[in-house]
């Protein structure tokens, strides 16, 4: 169980394009979804947490109108790259945490490779 | 505010070596601490968590104690394989959020 899935798992895109990326929680309803971002050899850097049905909270430094996320249902969310540039390449990872019922841990999705040319 | 620390990489273990990963931790209240693994390309996996003082995860050989008087959640290993190099970060939740450490890179040589 807590399976959570990512699509695409990897994406390669020219620059000034928008990507989207879904982050979907198979077996459980996720009231809270997370992104994240990784760059090579470092560790996650929280991008922003989203609750169904309202809008995103975003970490300091993260641009909200470059990183739109939205969080529609309680099965999905999605994080979209507006205006995509190579120092937007990175790995992202989403996460999903259940609702009160489920505690407060977060199962991660498996990534997803963005490489802007 | 919260922060996580571990000790830096590359860690170089032969197959069968005793392994321990340091962690130590800051946080207000009474945080859950976790251990996770991410294999090349891959996302995060939980593998081991604990949730109060004194508590011991466990997972797959791997173990870790919650040490609230040194702040600390050692991660260690009494006999790595080659399937074991990952990197592992170390992580607490406070206020429902999650704080990883830098995470620390092993490599299992055969």
């Amino acid at each position: 169980g807590a399976v959570v899935s990512q699509h695409p798992s990897r994406v390669i895109c020219k620059s000034g394009t928008s990507v989207k990326i879904e982050c979907r929680s198979l077996d459980f309803q996720a009231t809270t979804m997370f992104w994240y971002r990784q760059f090579p050899k470092q560790s996650l850097m929280l991008m922003a947490t989203s609750n169904e049905g309202s809008k995103a909270t975003y970490e300091q430094g993260v641009e909200k109108d470059k990183f739109l996320i939205n969080h529609a249902s309680l099965t999905l969310s999605t994080l979209t790259v507006t205006s995509a540039h190579p120092e937007d390449s990175s790995f992202y990872i989403c996460s999903a945490r259940p609702g009160t019922s489920g505690g407060n841990e977060q199962f991660f999705g498996p990534g997803t490779r963005l490489t802007v040319l | 505010g919260n922060s996580v620390t571990q000790m830096e990489g590359p860690v170089t273990l032969s197959e069968e070596a005793f392994l321990t990963i340091n962690c130590t931790y800051t946080a207000t209240g009474y945080p859950s601490l976790f251990w996770y693994v991410q294999y090349p390309g891959e996302g995060l996996q939980l593998l081991l968590k604990a949730t109060k003082a004194d508590d011991k995860g466990s997972n797959k050989g791997f173990e870790a104690t919650y040490r609230k008087e040194t702040t600390s959640f050692h991660l260690e290993k009494g006999s790595v394989q080659v399937s074991d190099s990952a990197v592992y970060f170390c992580a607490l939740n406070a206020g429902n959020m999650l704080t990883f450490g830098g995470g620390t890179r092993l490599m299992v040589k055969p």
